[in-house]
């Protein structure tokens, strides 16, 4: 079955600097990968999807890339602020855009 | 923006008896709702893809019969825990699919927290 793996459970980073969030997976093609964001006790927001045959992605202060020969995806929010800080979920994606299969997640903490 | 609207946020149940959670979407159709659940400090697991006017189909190693679901029209779906046990308390959170020009789009529920005592 397919294995993802969020390689840091937890992140601290200083106000202004960039976080980069790492995703990597296994036994497993996706045709999507897609990074949220869920705060304590509530559902995940959706921040960016990007495709298989996408290298690269950005959204404001987020960037995601897909490299699927190493069958990683990097997450990073530039000039981070301590309003960034959440647990931030990398999920996989088949063809049927809908059923994900999500990593455990990283606790980005920001301090001012 | 699209919605998804999950009810209740919060149910306490006792051991043995069953607890309904309802998903809606509330500015669109969706023929294709999913259940999760999620247990602290742990990844979301798909449960089920529930399909409207059809069978759901489960994920490996969840028991149709223990999480009953029901997708009877296209903005609502309901996952029903028969005969609730204490592992059952979890975190249940649906998803649904939203068409729109940027292609599809998953929207998330809050989130429902069970316990069971």
């Amino acid at each position: 079955s397919q294995k993802i793996e969020q390689n840091s459970e937890a992140l601290n980073i200083q106000e202004g600097k960039t976080a980069t969030l790492t995703c990597n997976y296994t036994n497993y093609s996706p045709a999507y990968l897609q990074w949220y964001r869920q705060d304590p006790g509530r559902g995940p927001v959706f921040l960016l999807l990007i495709r298989e045959n996408e290298k690269e992605k950005r959204k404001e202060r987020l960037k995601v890339t897909f490299d699927t020969t190493l069958k990683q995806s990097l997450f990073h929010i530039t000039a981070s602020q301590p309003a960034d800080s959440a647990t931030y979920l990398c999920a996989l994606a088949g063809s049927t855009l809908g059923r994900l299969y999500f990593g455990r997640g990283t606790q980005l903490t920001v301090w001012p | 923006g699209a919605v998804v609207s999950q009810h209740p946020s919060r149910v306490i149940c006792k051991s043995g008896t069953s607890v309904k959670i309802e998903c809606r979407s509330l500015d669109f159709q969706a023929t294709t709702m999913f259940w999760y659940r999620q247990f602290p400090k742990k990844s979301l697991m798909l449960m089920a893809t529930s399909n409207e006017g059809s069978k759901a189909t489960y994920e490996q190693g969840v028991e149709k019969d223990k999480f009953l679901i029901n997708h009877a029209s296209l903005t609502l779906s309901t996952l029903t825990v028969t005969s609730a046990h204490p592992e059952d308390s979890s975190f249940y959170i649906c998803s649904a699919r939203s068409p729109g020009a940027a292609g599809n789009t998953i929207y998330f529920g809050e989130g429902s927290w069970l316990t069971v005592v």
